[in-house]
């Protein structure tokens, strides 16, 4: 397997425009995660999906975000208008839950967002 | 807050040193693992260790898990340049269903 994929790799727009960002995960697994990460927070979780479910998406900072899993092999993270500080690396991760408990998760190469 | 918390922020060391980093959490986990991030570059899985057990190694890694204090520590044994990274800590907890838990990270730094 190709491991997590993402799209676009870096993404340089202006303030206001859409975004998408882009993931697929590995095929058979069954939990997808959107993470942002930035020096100053850290690493934070998003939102994630089992089986193409939204389960908990308490991590989206607000309204202009929101992410759709269409399918098991799809998921988009949108972020409409845009602004200077959701610049920031985005990733997608994928997993297999074990026995009601999460397990490793795959990470994708991540999105470098710069909204200017 | 759940999330664990990570010490030391940073660490540097001459190549051929041993690197010990510690985690702390708050309450009672399934699992523990352990990511690196190379700059630039995406979280990879070091290992995973679990609430029953207390020790676990792979290659120059060795983690350890005390429940009774909350805490996990990353050995690194013999380290190399190669080895400068951010290393993470991620807890699972039974009430989280799917969601791991990241700490903040230490930054490591060998020098060759």
């Amino acid at each position: 397997d190709a491991g997590v994929i993402q799209s676009p790799r870096h993404e340089v727009t202006e303030m206001g425009q859409e975004v998408t960002l882009r993931c697929k995960p590995i095929s058979g697994h069954d939990y997808l995660f959107w993470y942002r990460q930035t020096m100053m927070r850290g690493l934070e979780l998003l939102i994630y999906f089992n089986n193409n479910v939204p389960i908990d998406d308490s991590g989206m900072p607000e309204d202009r975000f929101s992410a759709k899993m269409p399918n098991a092999s799809f998921s988009t993270l949108k972020i409409q208008p845009s602004e200077p500080r959701d610049s920031a690396v985005y990733f997608c991760a994928s997993s297999l839950m074990g026995l009601g408990v999460q397990e490793t998760q795959y990470f994708g190469p991540g999105t470098r967002l710069l909204v200017l | 807050s759940q999330q664990g918390e990570e010490d030391p922020q940073a660490l540097s060391i001459q190549e051929g040193e041993n690197a010990t980093m510690n985690c702390s959490y708050k309450t009672s986990i399934n699992n523990l693992q352990w990511y690196r991030q190379n700059s630039g570059r995406g979280l990879v899985h070091l290992i995973l260790i679990r609430s029953n057990e207390r020790e676990k190694h792979s290659g120059r890694l060795r983690v350890t898990l005390d429940t009774s204090k909350k805490s996990s520590s990353l050995l690194i044994t013999a380290s190399r340049a190669a080895d400068t990274a951010s290393y993470f800590c991620a807890t699972a907890y039974y009430n989280q269903g799917g969601k791991l838990i990241f700490g903040q990270g230490t930054e490591l730094s060998v020098k060759p």
